[in-house]
């Protein structure tokens, strides 16, 4: 069974940065599409980024350039950099992946709370 | 950006009866629509790919069908287990999309 395990969440004043990460284990990792999924409190989830076996990334259009995911293939990680972090980006972010964008494995989530 | 609008939000019914949640899309997505199943503290659960096909170890009461911009999630019978928070997802033109949910409780 695939095993996703986020850390690096935590509490960060607005205009500060946070930088996720995702470990891997039990998945040929260099073959898999990544995603970062999150969700509010009380509230349904939001597709945050995604990344290519070979690199490639996609975001929502709403990302608006703050957030950049990237990996490392022989490291068998997945990173989230957030910048500029805002009131509305706390969440709960998921590491995610499966077969062609369906999401079969998810991670338990690493908590992000921008706040003063 | 393609927007999923669940209905109902919230779909109160007894174990034993059947479910039919709907999910409607802005533009076509295809085939390409996912159900997702959460109950609280936990992660989402895939369900249903590809509109209608079941993923690894999900009971055959559950069903999808649909396509272009109107999907159907069927729970045949409902099992006390299954009152829970449903989404659909869209995969289409390199981006994803969810909807608000549909809330499934306990009447």
């Amino acid at each position: 069974e695939v095993q996703l395990v986020e850390s690096g969440g935590g509490l960060v004043q607005p205009g500060g940065s946070l930088r996720l990460s995702c470990a891997a284990s039990e998945l040929t990792f260099s073959n898999y599409d990544m995603h970062w999924v999150r969700q509010g409190t009380g509230k349904g989830l939001e597709w945050v980024s995604g990344i290519g076996a070979a690199g490639d990334t996609y975001y929502p259009a709403s990302a608006e350039g703050r957030f950049t995911t990237s990996r490392e293939n022989d490291k068998n990680s997945l990173y989230l950099q957030m910048n500029n972090l805002r009131a509305g980006d706390t969440a709960v972010y998921y590491c995610v992946t499966g077969r062609d964008w369906n999401f079969d494995s998810w991670g338990q989530g690493t908590q992000v709370t921008v706040s003063s | 950006e393609i927007v999923l609008t669940q209905s109902p939000a919230t779909l109160s019914l007894s174990p034993g009866e059947r479910a039919t949640l709907s999910c409607r899309a802005s533009q076509s997505v295809s085939r390409f629509l996912a159900w997702y199943q959460q109950k609280l503290g936990q992660p989402p659960r895939l369900l249903i790919y590809d509109a209608s096909n079941r993923a690894t170890g999900i009971p055959a009461r559950f069903s999808g069908s649909g396509s272009g911009t109107d999907f159907t999630l069927t729970i045949s019978s409902l099992e006390p287990e299954d009152f829970a928070v449903y989404y659909c997802q869209q995969r289409s033109n390199w981006a994803i999309t969810f909807g608000q949910g549909t809330r499934l409780e306990i009447k």
